[in-house]
């Protein structure tokens, strides 16, 4: 499977605890995006790399999220200190340079739950 | 801040019926993108339009982009319950670096067979 991969597929965690996810874009593509999705709306810019630098943040993101993209391949995004607000669906997408087509390929998301 | 609208946020139609969804671009777009996402799935790219008044067809969806590269519609001929989803209109930033899109709420198809 060429496609973008996300794992885990649930993560369900405690207030207050640190999370991790990873996503690994499809291998040609230079551009990742970490989008969050809540019920009834649609994803949400979170940030945004190419190869390996961050080019820009959300400012609606806290300090409490980080992410990285080591050699410009697979990138993993933090949470620290969890709250109940951050629990909704991550989804990674990446694109390519390439071409006119700007479309973004979509992972299967991580969904998490802040209890 | 740049925003994208879509009505009707939910609609439900009988087996056969036709289906449009709007969406509002409170800028202008270098492009409109639509994205498919089926009940506990992920968003899947549909299209994309560049021009001005574009119209593309695949198969019984039909998608228009407005002369003023502000609105886009998505028209679904005769759906079928494989049609069952939430469609989503995106837009690249205003402040685009780098492809990042600005989604609509999007409009939820439940269809009845």
């Amino acid at each position: 499977d060429t496609g973008v991969s996300q794992d885990p597929r649930h993560k369900i965690t405690k207030r207050g605890q640190n999370v991790t996810f990873r996503c690994d874009p499809i291998s040609e593509h230079n551009r990742l995006y970490w989008y969050r999705q809540t019920l009834g709306q649609g994803p949400e810019f979170l940030t945004y790399f190419q190869n390996e630098a961050q080019l820009e943040k959300s400012r609606l993101l806290s300090d409490r999220f980080s992410a990285e993209r080591p050699k410009g391949s697979f990138s993993t995004l933090e949470i620290q200190r969890t709250e109940q607000g951050d629990s909704a669906m991550y989804l990674c997408a990446s694109s390519s340079l390439a071409g006119r087509l700007e479309a973004a390929f979509f992972g299967q998301g991580t969904r998490l739950t802040v209890v | 801040g740049q925003q994208v609208m879509q009505i009707p946020q939910y609609q439900h139609v009988q087996e056969g019926e036709d289906f449009t969804t709007y969406c509002n671009s409170s800028t202008t777009l270098s492009n409109i993108q639509w994205y498919k996402q089926r009940p506990g799935g992920h968003p899947v790219f549909l299209i994309q339009l560049v021009k001005s008044g574009e119209v593309k067809k695949q198969k019984r969806l039909t998608f228009q982009f407005g002369e003023a590269k502000k609105n886009s519609s998505l028209h679904i001929t005769a759906t079928q319950t494989t049609d069952v989803g939430t469609y989503f209109c995106a837009g690249p930033s205003y402040s685009n670096q780098g492809g990042k899109l600005i989604f609509g709420q999007g409009t939820e198809l439940s269809v009845k067979p």
